[in-house]
């Protein structure tokens, strides 16, 4: 299998333009998760899905940020506007089954977003 | 809320030395634990997971330990080599929720 495949690998922007992130899981993967990861605040989970529905938002950090999962292949993360302080490297990850079941993680090697 | 903290944040040893590496948490109520190294520019990889009712798994040169009431793990490596060199995560999964919490990382240096 391909792993976790995220694109772009990296993205400059101007603030104020929309940014979409893309995700395609390992085949078979039932939960896709977005993590944000920056130099102050580490790894954060943004949001998860299960078998393509939203499970937990929590993690997005206001209204500009929007993700979607239309089918059991692509998930897609939205930023807009985007702002400076965007910056930062979005991961992909996803798993067979629930976390809670000892399954391992499978990260895509993150898109790398800079916002000026 | 769970937190997890991993230390030191940064460690730099020569070649061929032992070294451990220390996560903490602070609900031991977990389903189970994961170490990752992340490479510069790179995605995580998974190393080591180790599952509520374990004590330790062992990988090669890598031996990952787990406490959980007192809300500890440590990572053990072996005989540290140049490509060792990395940051490694630690995460743990609370019960009652189905996502990572990820520490903030240790990033080692192996000197040649």
């Amino acid at each position: 299998d391909a792993g976790v495949i995220q694109s772009p690998r990296h993205e400059v922007t101007e603030m104020g333009q929309e940014v979409t992130l893309r995700c395609k899981p390992i085949s078979g993967h039932d939960y896709l998760f977005w993590y944000r990861q920056t130099m102050m605040r580490g790894l954060e989970l943004l949001i998860y899905f299960n078998n393509n529905v939203p499970i937990d938002d929590s993690g997005m950090p206001e209204d500009r940020f929007s993700a979607k999962m239309p089918n059991a292949s692509f998930s897609t993360l939205k930023i807009q506007p985007s702002e400076p302080r965007d910056s930062a490297v979005y991961f992909c990850a996803s798993t067979p089954d629930s976390l809670n079941s000892g399954n391992t993680i499978y990260f895509g090697e993150g898109s790398w977003l800079t916002v000026v | 809320k769970q937190e997890v903290t991993q230390i030191p944040a940064a460690l730099s040893v020569p070649e061929g030395e032992n070294l451990v590496l220390n996560c903490s948490f602070t609900d031991s109520a977990i389903y189970n634990l994961q170490w990752f190294r992340q490479d510069p520019g790179k995605g995580l990889t998974s190393l080591l997971l180790i599952q509520s009712s374990q004590r330790e798994q062992t990988s090669g040169r890598l031996n990952a330990s787990l406490d959980k009431s007192s809300g500890r793990s440590t990572l053990y490596i072996a005989a540290s080599q140049p490509g060792d060199s990395a940051t490694y995560l630690c995460a743990v999964v609370t019960s009652g929720t189905y996502k990572y919490i990820f520490g903030t990382g240790t990033r080692l240096k192996v000197l040649a």
